[in-house]
Formats: C-alpha cells, structure tokens, sequence
C-alpha cells in the first residue's frame, strides 16, 4: 500500500515562509485518479483541507488562504509540496500530506508534522 | 463552509456498541453522498474507515458500519474493543470544497 511521508522544518519564524515536502511510495503520483491534499489540524480544532493539486497541475486552494498558499508536484521525484507565506501564530498546525480519490475521499494519509510559529 | 459537528467525546465498555454523529447542512451532508469517516490514533497516520456514506475499505472490520439520513451522517461501532480508541473524524463534499468535523475522540472504558 503506498506511503506518503511530510518533511520540513518544525519551527518557523512570523512573516517567514513555511514549506514541507511529502513523499510519495509509489507511482500513484502519476495516475489521473488521484488529488494530492494538505490538510492541518490546528490545536484544540478538527482538519481542515487547505489544498489540492492534480498531475497536470492544476490546484484548489481555501479561499482564507488563497493569497499565501502554493502547492506544487514533481511527478519525477514522486513528491508534492506546501509553500505557506507570511505565517503567523494562526498557522501553527500539525500538516498533514494525503491522497485523494477523485472528488470523494482520503484514501491515505501521512504521519503529519507539527509546525509551529514563533520567534 | 462550516465545520461539521461531532460529539467531542463518546465512550463504551468492550464489547458494546457506540455511534457517533456528523452533522451538516442540506449543501454538505444532505446533498451529497460523499461523507467519509477517519479513525486516528495519536502520532499515527488517519486511516480511512468509511467512503460513500456506508463503503468500507478492504481490511476495515465490518464492525464500523456508516449511514446517512438528512444532513447527518453516523459511524456506528460495534463489539468495542480496546484498539478502538481513538480519534474520528467525518468528512463530507460540499459544492467544491470539502468540510471536515471536529472530531471525536472514543474512549474504551
């Protein structure tokens, strides 16, 4: 079954820039049926999905987000990524990578990575 | 899109049932039969439980059933056991977005 793995740093400062990386076990990443989401939990508070990407590129981003978020693939490298500007301690969230099928469900999740804001 | 609402917490003894809530609007929940279920336990990746409302993936126990009506969804588990413990998240589609709960958190007495 494929594996999905987050990575970056733990800590980011205010106003910097968060990035993660997600690690995909298996050539999925190229198929058409499937999305590649973030999702974040921030504390005391349920998931939220911040983001998708598709093979070809195209992405879904939250509209409270949509000023500050990028995601990107590299098919090639079988990963996807998370770039988050301008964070502030709002932001701070254990991160989750995950698989999409279709329009319809999480089918596998990473571990997810806290990432905390703070000076 | 507002989160779905889920009991904070429910709880069972070994061997009994619990079920627990998801509820949304007639533009999540009630329009759609996307509702999904996530079982977490800390430090661990989730683990779909539930798609379509009512499917369960191959390997998930037929003890974790799923069913809809109007704009709520539920997770009913059946003969409790200790491993249940854990998180449970639903999720549903909505126009274009997706809406996740709060989560539940099931403790095993």
């Amino acid at each position: 079954q494929v594996q999905l793995q987050e990575s970056g740093p733990g800590l980011v400062r205010p106003s910097e820039t968060l990035a993660l990386s997600c690690s995909v076990s298996d050539d999925s990443i190229s198929s058409s049926r499937y999305y590649w989401a973030w999702i974040r939990q921030t504390p005391g508070k349920g998931l939220e999905l911040i983001g998708t990407i598709y093979k070809g590129g195209s992405t879904y981003y939250i509209s409270s987000l949509r000023s500050r978020i990028t995601i990107s693939v590299a098919t090639s490298r079988r990963q996807f990524y998370l770039r988050l500007d301008s964070v502030t301690a709002a932001d701070t969230a254990v991160y989750y990578c995950a698989r999409r099928v279709g329009i319809y469900y999480f089918d596998y999740w990473g571990q997810g990575t806290l990432v905390t804001v703070s000076s | 899109q507002s989160a779905l609402t889920q009991p904070r917490a429910v709880s069972g003894s070994p061997g009994q049932s619990v079920t627990i809530s998801c509820t949304g609007t007639s533009s999540d929940v009630g329009r759609y039969n996307f509702v999904s279920w996530y079982q977490h336990h800390p430090g661990k990746a989730p683990t779909l439980i539930i798609y379509d409302v009512t499917k369960r993936p191959s390997g998930v126990p037929d003890r974790f059933s799923g069913s809809k009506s109007g704009n709520t969804a539920s997770l009913s588990i059946s003969g409790l056991q200790s491993d249940d413990e854990a998180d449970y998240s639903c999720c549903s589609y909505a126009d274009s977005a997706w809406v996740f709960g709060g989560g539940t958190k099931l403790t095993v007495l």
